[in-house]
């Protein structure tokens, strides 16, 4: 079974700051990998979706990579925001049609 | 821009009781699927519906749950008796085809 891992649980950064969030899989035969965002109570917003034949995705200040064969990927955060306060889920697809999710990464930035 | 829109954003309900928990998917998605998150874990896949029919299911969508399109535009999830473990926020999403995900706001369900 696909198992998603975020790496940190939680990261404070001071405004301003480049930052990077790491998400690895376990089963490589991915079909493609999507980054959302989660505020606080609230519901998901798509940031990025990576196709298995791409290696990555840009999207204003956001940058995300994959490297299908090492089971990896990453958000690259640029010049952060407090309202980049979040947390940014990663999530997989696999031959089957839905998605695994990690436990997340929880995003503070501070003024 | 088009959006997935649930209803209602929070539903508490008495154990034992029967809920149905409403979604306005994407008017030309093809693809619906039902998540939930249990306070402080994972999102968890419960059930994907295309061409009028479940596709796929997890362990966790046993026979408490059913889900049904009755009009071409609600896509719902019913949970029969409901138990103190099916508290969790129950997201719809929907997808044209097998691309992008989109997810509604969720329904917080409490059950007491």
């Amino acid at each position: 079974k696909q198992e998603v891992t975020q790496i940190p649980a939680a990261l404070s950064v001071p405004e301003g700051e480049n930052l990077v969030l790491n998400c690895s899989f376990t089963d490589s035969a991915i079909y493609n990998l999507q980054w959302f965002r989660q505020d606080p109570g609230k519901g998901l917003t798509s940031l990025l979706l990576i196709q298995s034949s791409q290696r990555e995705q840009t999207s204003g200040r956001l940058n995300a990579s994959l490297d299908k064969s090492s089971g990896r990927s990453t958000l690259y955060i640029a010049a952060s925001q407090p309202g980049d306060s979040a947390t940014y889920l990663c999530a997989v697809k696999t031959g089957a049609n839905n998605l695994f999710f990690g436990t997340g990464t929880r995003l503070t930035v501070i003024p | 821009e088009p959006e997935v829109t649930q209803t209602p954003s929070h539903q508490v309900t008495q154990m034992g009781q029967e809920v149905i928990l409403r979604c306005v998917p994407i008017s030309n998605h093809l693809y619906f699927y039902w998540y939930r998150q249990i306070l402080g874990q994972k999102v968890e896949f419960l059930v994907s519906f295309y061409n009028n029919e479940i596709s796929e299911k997890s362990e966790i969508f046993d026979d408490q749950f059913s889900v049904e399109r009755p009009d071409g535009s609600n896509f719902t999830l019913k949970i029969r008796s409901t138990k103190l473990e099916d508290s969790a926020m129950y997201f719809c999403a929907s997808s044209y085809g097998r691309g992008d995900a989109f997810f509604g706001q969720g329904t917080r369900l409490t059950v007491v």
